[in-house]
Parts: structure tokens; C-alpha cells; sequence
């Protein structure tokens, strides 16, 4: 049973608009979230976290967005370039991130300019 | 430092033959992880290590897999007899905690694109 899910295995967004992806989670005890990056041939790479103390992160163009009550979360990129095409990988820890980490099956975005 | 990295980057077997995958952690880092990714199930952890020892193999599909860690900068998955359903990308990771470092998480090496045929 799959612990953390994204349910858009894709997503197409025009450069210069917002991208917006989702995560939704099932354990509860899921305290630590974590987005990766993913190029072809290339391993997953960090891009961003957030902690369950917080409801939102921010780094540059790449906020994430936690809303406990729904088991929640979202990655907006704004605004998107052509180099953000990639997959990008949803990820859970619990414990205050002292357990390896799960993930979601990805969801590939395409930016087209 | 040269990341975590990872060998061969492709490898073609034949069903039956064993197959071993390499992996070289970032220097100081506890951890060390194997995931496989295939397009059904994602990532999926496989086996991890802190300190050289295995925590938790329960990801680990079949007897058929195994995984050592003969010292801290040094790791092998092995699969015997290697199956076609075995087919995917196979990457290691490390890092300081096992939640992932605070604010970079895990290193992954490039994987390893094993085709089993």
C-alpha cells in the first residue's frame, strides 16, 4: 500500500506560469517532507523540505506547502522554466525525520516554452 | 567530494546470471541506502545501513537479493539468480541521518540500469 502518493503521473505547464504539484500521505506519523528532482540518467536530486512544525517553505522560485489536517502537500514553482522539466519525487520521514525516507511513484513535469 | 557513485552504470545479463552492483557513499556519512525504482511501484527502499550494519532488509524482494557492507566506504547489492522481472533502475544513497540530511536530504548516486533478459 502505497504510504505517499501523487496521483498526476504528469504535468504540462507553459514557462512563466505557476506549476503546482501534489502529494497526499497516509501515515500520520509522517513528520518530515522532502521534494527531489529528477533528470534523465541522472539520480534524484534534494530540492526542497519542510517539517511538520511549518505550514509552508520557501526557497526561491520553489515554495512547499504542508496542510497536516488533509495529510497534504504541494510544490509550487513559480514562475516555471524550460529547466524545470523533469520528475519530481514526493518524500516522507517520521519519527522527526529518523526514518528512511518513503516516496511517491513521481510526477514528470514538462514546461514548454 | 566526488558524490556518491555508483557501478556499472548499465548492465545486460542473461536470466540466471548473477549480477552485482557497486556503490561508494560520501565520505562521513552514517547512512547508506539502495532503492530500486521500476515505473509500477516508484521508489521503493530496499535495504539499509547505518554504520556499516544493516538496519532493515524487509524491502529486500526475494532471497535471491542480498546486500553487504564490508566497510564504510564500500557497498554491493547482489542478485543471484537474476530474474527479467529484476529489470530496473537500481540507486544508492547517503547521507547523515536516516530521515535524510536537514536541508539537503539524501545523496543518490547516478543508478544503475540493470536489464535482465
Amino acid at each position: 500500500d502505497q504510504q505517499v502518493k501523487q496521483n498526476s503521473p504528469s504535468l504540462s505547464v507553459q514557462e512563466g506560469r505557476i506549476s503546482i504539484l501534489n502529494c497526499d500521505y497516509t501515515n500520520s506519523m509522517f513528520d518530515y517532507f522532502l521534494w527531489y528532482k529528477k533528470y534523465p540518467a541522472e539520480g534524484p536530486t534534494f530540492l526542497i523540505s519542510i517539517s511538520s512544525i511549518k505550514d509552508k517553505n520557501e526557497d526561491g522560485r520553489f515554495t512547499v506547502f504542508l496542510n497536516k489536517s488533509a495529510k497534504h502537500l504541494s510544490l509550487h514553482i513559480v514562475p516555471s522554466q524550460p529547466g524545470d522539466s523533469a520528475v519530481y519525487f514526493c518524500a516522507a520521514s517520521a519519527n522527526r525525520g529518523n526514518t528512511p525516507l518513503v516516496f511517491g511513484k513521481g510526477t514528470r513535469l514538462s514546461v514548454i516554452a | 567530494d566526488a558524490g556518491v557513485i555508483q557501478s556499472p552504470r548499465h548492465e545486460v545479463t542473461e536470466m540466471g546470471q548473477e549480477v552485482t552492483l557497486r556503490c561508494k557513499p560520501i565520505s562521513g556519512h552514517d547512512y547508506l541506502f539502495w532503492y530500486r525504482q521500476t515505473m509500477m511501484r516508484g521508489l521503493e527502499l530496499l535495504i539499509y545501513f547505518n554504520n556499516n550494519v544493516p538496519i532493515d532488509d524487509s524491502g529486500m524482494p526475494e532471497d535471491r537479493f542480498s546486500a553487504k557492507m564490508p566497510n564504510a566506504s564500500f557497498s554491493t547489492l547482489k542478485i543471484q539468480p537474476s530474474e527479467p522481472r529484476d529489470s530496473a533502475v537500481y540507486f544508492c544513497a547517503s547521507s547523515l541521518g536516516a530521515g535524510g540530511s536537514p536541508n539537503y536530504g539524501y545523496t543518490f548516486g547516478s543508478g544503475t540500469r540493470l536489464t535482465v533478459v
